[in-house]
This record gives C-alpha cells, structure tokens and sequence, in this order.
C-alpha cells in the first residue's frame, strides 16, 4: 500500500529554515507529483506547492515563491521541502501529499505530518 | 480567507443526512473537479471523495459527492457519531495556478 514517511517534529528560530523530508512507498515514485500543504493549529489546509519526482521540476504559491524549495531524490525516493526565513506564522504541521493522477486536483495520500515549531 | 467557502459548522441527529457546501467560482471549481477530505483531531486528512463523485475504495457508500456549476456538495447519509470530523472540499484554480481548499465545516453528530 501507499505509505508516505516523514521526519519529525522541529522546532526551529525566527529567521532560521527547515527541511522536512517525504519517504514513499507502494508505488512508483517517480510516476506522480507530490504536493505540500500545511495547517496551523486550529486553521484550515493551505497548498504550498508540488514537485514532479521524475524531472524536478516545481511550482510554488505565490505566497511561498523566494522562501520555499521543493526537491526530490529519487535513488531514496524521498521528497523534501525546505522553507526559509521562518516566522511565527509559519508554526504549522505539514504534510506530503501524493497527487491522484496529472490532471486532478485529489490528493489521494497524505503524509503522517510535521509539525514544525517557529519560536524565540 | 480561503478561495473556497464552506459552512464553519453543520449538524444532525444520528441516523440522519446532512449536506456541506463548498461554493467557489469559474476559475476552480467551475473548472476542475473538485475532492473532499475528512479530518479527524491530531490526524492528517483522508481523501473521502474525488473528481467531484467517486469514492475510494474502502469509503462506504453514505458519503457522496456532487458539483454543480461552480459549487459542489458532500452528502453524508445514516450519520454515525465517528463521523464527527473536519471537512474539507479541494480543487485546483486556474487564474491562482495553485491547489486550494475550503475553510472547513465541523461536522457535530449530536
């Protein structure tokens, strides 16, 4: 079955960034976009971005383009997100998400989550 | 402010239907298929129905899905109390060129 690992809670300064890794498996990692999204505690889901594992490339909310990097290494089948010049804003679990299929705007797998923590 | 707009919260008797809302426009969901997941507390979402009505395997068939013109509904029938959860609806908008999502609608079994 599909199952999308990723690393644990961070906490982690103003200013500072995080990379929070995407491990897949059950399928082919390469054959479908990973999508990010995040939620704030008590808020709704927020789509950060996707990364097509097969050829790199991406495409970021406008909200996120110049902080955020989504990347991908296929040998681990592992996707990652790095968001740079953290703010308190941005305290938020995040989570990996397997697209459905190109085309689509389902996301059919969702990570475990990250829950990542921005404080002085 | 999300792009798409859900009712905060809905509520029903067990046994009962009840219906969620997401309302958006022409630039998403009057021009994509539209998803819904469900929430519970602590937990990542699950996708509960997509391309506006099929269901997953293993989704029972008292969840049920619909679109029309730039809204869409999720119908849930013979309420149970576990399905008290956060729902949420999901589709792409073109003009944004970006993946969005409702606000959510708590659903209280009482």
């Amino acid at each position: 079955q599909v199952q999308l690992v990723q690393s644990g809670a961070e906490v982690k300064k103003p200013g500072a960034s995080v990379m929070v890794s995407c491990k897949a498996s059950g399928y082919t990692f390469t054959s479908i976009d990973i999508n990010w999204v995040r939620q704030a505690t008590g808020q709704g889901l927020e789509w950060m971005g996707w990364v097509n594992p097969n050829n790199g490339h991406t495409g970021y909310a406008q909200k996120f383009q110049g902080r955020v990097t989504m990347t991908r290494d296929t040998s681990i089948s592992t996707a990652y997100m790095e968001l740079s010049g953290l703010r308190s804003e941005d305290t938020a679990v995040y989570y990996c998400v397997r697209l459905g299929y190109y085309g689509s705007a389902s996301w059919f797998n969702w990570g475990q989550g990250t829950l990542v923590t921005v404080s002085s | 402010q999300s792009v798409l707009t859900q009712p905060p919260s809905v509520s029903a008797a067990p046994g009962q239907k009840v219906t969620i809302s997401c309302s958006g426009g022409s630039s998403n969901i009057g021009s994509y298929y539209v998803s819904w997941y469900q929430q519970f507390p602590g937990t990542a979402p699950t996708l509960l129905i997509y391309d506006n009505d099929k269901r997953p395997s293993g989704i029972p068939d008292r969840f049920s899905g619909s679109k029309s013109g730039t809204s869409a509904t999720l119908g849930i029938t013979a309420l149970q109390t576990g399905d008290e959860a956060d729902y949420y609806c999901g589709t792409w908008d073109k003009s944004l060129n970006a993946g969005v999502f409702g606000g959510g609608t708590k659903l209280t079994v009482l």
